[in-house]
C-alpha cells in the first residue's frame, strides 16, 4: 500500500545546530515529493518540492532536501536552525493524489 | 495566503447542528481540496473537486458534504452525521506543478 512515513514524532535541537528530518515513502514509482511547514493554528506553507532532475533541492528559509531513490527517502535538512524554525513539518507525496506523513514537531532550544 | 481564504478562523457548533466552512480562491485554479487535521496526525482528505459542478469523496467523506457551484468557491458542510467533528479543517488549491497551497484553516469545536 502507498504510504508516507515520518519516523520522528518530535525532535529537539539547539539553536545553531544542524537539523535533519526523515521521510520515507512506499510507492510503485517515484512520486512528486514535498515538504511543508506549519506553525501552530496556521495553514501549511510549502518549503520545497522535488519532481525530477537534481536530487538535492533547495527551498525557502534555508532548507534543502535530498531525494534518494535507493532508500525511498526525501529527508529535509538545515545547516543551522533558528528559533523561528520551531514548528510542525510534514512530508507529502503526490501521484494520483497527495498523501501526508503524520508530521514531525520541531522544538528549538535556546 | 497562497491565494486561498478560509472563514471563519474559529467556529463553534452545538451537537446536532450542521455548519458550513467557507473556502475561496482568487487565482482561477480548477482543483480544490478539503482536509481534516487532528492532533498528532497528518492531513486526511475529505473531498476534492477538479472542475465546477463535480467533486469526489476522499478518504473520510462520511458526515461531510461539499458543493462547487462556482470555480472560486468550495464550501464544506459538516453535518450532524459526523460523529467527531472537532478538528482543524484546511482547504487547498492545486498549483501548476502538482503542489498544493493551503488556506489558514478553520478550527471547529463542537460544544
Amino acid at each position: 500500500a502507498q504510504s508516507v512515513t515520518q519516523p520522528d514524532i518530535h525532535i529537539t535541537v539547539s539553536e545553531g545546530a544542524s537539523l535533519e528530518l526523515r521521510c520515507n515513502y512506499s510507492y510503485g514509482a517515484t512520486p512528486y515529493l514535498f515538504w511543508y511547514v506549519q506553525s501552530p493554528g496556521q495553514g501549511l506553507q510549502l518549503l520545497l518540492k522535488y519532481f525530477s532532475g537534481d536530487t538535492l533541492v533547495q527551498g525557502i528559509k534555508g532548507f534543502e532536501a535530498e531525494f534518494k531513490r535507493s532508500q525511498s527517502s526525501f529527508n529535509l535538512r538545515k545547516p543551522s536552525v533558528h528559533w523561528s524554525d520551531a514548528a510542525e513539518y510534514f512530508c507529502a507525496v503526490a501521484q494520483n493524489d497527495m498523501r501526508f506523513g503524520a508530521g514531525t514537531r520541531l522544538t528549538v532550544k535556546p | 495566503d497562497g491565494g486561498i481564504t478560509q472563514s471563519p478562523k474559529y467556529l463553534f457548533r452545538k451537537e446536532g447542528q450542521n455548519v458550513t466552512l467557507s473556502c475561496e480562491q482568487n487565482l482561477n485554479h480548477d482543483a480544490m481540496y478539503w482536509y481534516r487535521q487532528d492532533p498528532g496526525q497528518g492531513l486526511r482528505l475529505i473531498y476534492y473537486s477538479q472542475i465546477v459542478n463535480d467533486f469526489q469523496k476522499g478518504d473520510i467523506a462520511e458526515g461531510y458534504s461539499v458543493s462547487r457551484e462556482k470555480k472560486e468557491s468550495f464550501p464544506l458542510t459538516v453535518t450532524s452525521a459526523q460523529k467527531n467533528p472537532t478538528a482543524f479543517y484546511l482547504c487547498a488549491r492545486l498549483a501548476g506543478g502538482n503542489e498544493q497551497f493551503f488556506g489558514p484553516g478553520t478550527r471547529l469545536t463542537v460544544l
